[in-house]
């Protein structure tokens, strides 16, 4: 099983609908998650982390953890052409708290 | 300068070439980080750093020789590397390595072996 798993996508979401990435997570001693962009050829940027159960909201973006059902997500609100990237989940996992990454959700925004 | 920086950002060589890539944080930060990108593959964790000792070395190959200076400078020296190590590699640091600090990324460096 991977530590951190996303669904590779592509997933595709019309202009101004709320787009939904999902992101999974083995380790029940995580504690730190985190989502990041990345655009084609360029390097990862980060959008939200999140520690505690429940919603955060930062602009467009919520994040939602849930740490019972080791499962965090991202919530992308009325989605522009610009959000179109791979989108990446992090999780801090296993007894050296490394940075797991997920192999990314593409997302494309369709005008 | 902000933020990470990485040189070069595009490299080619053979596989019995010497080559060195380069990281500088300007954020004032204790901890940095080596990361490979494959194509198609999650970021992989190479080399950790943290006030400028290595704390991590995820079985990576002994081609691959990370250098830290001092907490501004990261260095990954390649020598004798296969076709397989083309990827992209990502430099990243963070305040220090407790659990919930986030990591800032450079640009990357495009790596083709031939």
């Amino acid at each position: 099983q991977k530590e951190v798993e996303q669904n590779s996508g592509p997933l595709s979401v019309p202009e101004g609908a709320i787009a939904s990435l999902n992101c999974t997570y083995s380790d029940r001693g995580s504690q730190s998650f985190f989502w990041y962009r990345q655009y084609s050829g360029k390097s990862p940027e980060l959008i939200m982390s999140i520690y505690s159960n429940g919603d955060k909201e930062d602009g467009r973006f919520t994040a939602q953890l849930n740490k019972a059902s080791q499962y965090v997500s991202l919530l992308i609100r009325d989605s522009q052409p610009s959000d179109s990237a791979t989108y990446l989940c992090a999780v801090n996992t296993g007894s050296a708290r490394q940075l797991t990454f997920g192999s990314g959700t593409q997302l494309t925004v369709l005008p | 300068e902000t933020g990470v920086t990485q040189t070069p950002r595009h490299l080619v060589m053979g596989m019995t070439n010497k080559k060195s890539l380069k990281c500088e944080q300007h954020l004032g930060h204790n901890a940095m980080y080596w990361y490979k990108q494959s194509a198609k593959k999650p970021l992989e964790l190479m080399f950790v750093y943290n006030f400028k000792e290595q704390t991590e070395n995820n079985s990576v190959p002994s081609r691959f020789s990370p250098e830290c200076p001092n907490s501004s400078h990261l260095f990954l020296h390649l020598h004798t590397l296969q076709p397989e190590d083309s990827a992209l590699y990502l430099c990243a640091s963070s305040q220090d390595r407790r659990i919930q600090e986030t990591q800032y990324f450079g640009p990357g460096t495009r790596l083709l072996v031939l």
